[in-house]
C-alpha cells in the first residue's frame, strides 16, 4: 500500500525566505507524485506533478520539486516566499491499482509567511 | 473553460438524515472521483467512476454510495448520517482516470449536528 508522510504540520518563513516543504512516500511501483495547494475554504489546486522523465519539476507560482528515488522523497521548494503563498500544501502519490489509480494524500503542511 | 463545479457549497444536516452531493466535471473529462477531507487531515478516497461504472472504492461503509450519469456528472449519497461524517467533500475529474491528473472542485462543506 502506498503512503505519504509530510514532515511538519506547520512551517513558518519570512517573506523573501526560502520555502522547503518535505514529503516522503512509499510505493511498491514507480509512483506519480503531486503537490496541491489549498487556500482557506477552497478546493485543491494542482501546483506540479512528476510522472516520468526529468526529476526536477517546475510548477506554478515559482514552485518546484525534485523526485529522489533513492530517498523516496519529493520535497517542494520556492526560492523566495510571498505573503500570497500562505496556504496548506498537500503531497500526494498515485499508484495504479486494479485498472484505476487514486490519490493518497499526506496530512498537509500549513505554510505561514510573516512580513 | 469552467472547472469542476460542486453543489451545494454548504449543507447542515442532523444525525440519521440522508444527503446528496452533486458534481459536474470539466468538459471532456469522463472520470469523477470523490474524496472526504476531515478537518486537519488530507483528503481520503471514497469512489472513482469512469463511463458510469464504479472503478474503485475506498475504505468507507455502505452508507456511502455514488453514481455517474451519461453526461459524466456525479452524485454522492450518504445515508444515516453520523457526526463523524462532517467534512469537506471534494470531487475531482480527470480525462480517463488511471494516472491522469485529477482536478478538484471547491468542495461541499457538510456539517452534521
Amino acid at each position: 500500500a502506498q503512503s505519504v508522510t509530510q514532515l511538519g504540520s506547520h512551517v513558518s518563513v519570512s517573506e523573501g525566505a526560502l520555502v522547503l516543504l518535505r514529503c516522503n512516500y512509499s510505493s511498491s511501483v514507480p509512483p506519480y507524485l503531486f503537490w496541491y495547494v489549498q487556500y482557506p475554504n477552497q478546493g485543491l489546486q494542482l501546483l506540479l506533478k512528476y510522472t516520468t522523465g526529468a526529476t526536477l519539476v517546475k510548477g506554478i507560482n515559482g514552485f518546484e520539486a525534485e523526485f529522489k528515488k533513492s530517498e523516496t522523497s519529493f520535497h517542494l521548494t520556492k526560492p523566495s516566499a510571498h505573503m500570497s503563498d500562505a496556504a496548506e500544501y498537500f503531497c500526494a502519490v498515485s499508484e495504479a491499482n486494479s485498472g484505476y489509480s487514486t490519490l493518497t494524500f499526506g496530512k498537509g503542511t500549513m505554510l505561514l509567511v510573516s512580513p | 473553460d469552467a472547472g469542476v463545479t460542486q453543489s451545494p457549497t454548504h449543507l447542515i444536516k442532523t444525525r440519521g438524515q440522508q444527503v446528496t452531493l452533486r458534481c459536474s466535471p470539466i468538459s471532456g473529462h469522463k472520470s469523477v472521483s470523490w474524496y472526504q477531507q476531515v478537518l486537519g487531515q488530507g483528503p481520503q478516497f471514497i469512489f472513482q467512476y469512469y463511463e458510469k461504472e464504479e472503478r474503485g472504492r475506498g475504505n468507507f461503509p455502505d452508507r456511502f454510495s455514488a453514481r455517474q450519469f451519461p453526461n459524466y456528472s456525479s452524485e454522492l449519497n450518504v445515508n444515516a448520517l453520523l457526526l463523524g461524517d462532517s467534512a469537506l467533500y471534494l470531487c475531482a475529474s480527470s480525462l480517463e482516470g488511471g494516472g491522469d491528473t485529477q482536478y478538484f472542485g471547491p468542495g461541499t462543506r457538510l456539517t452534521v449536528l
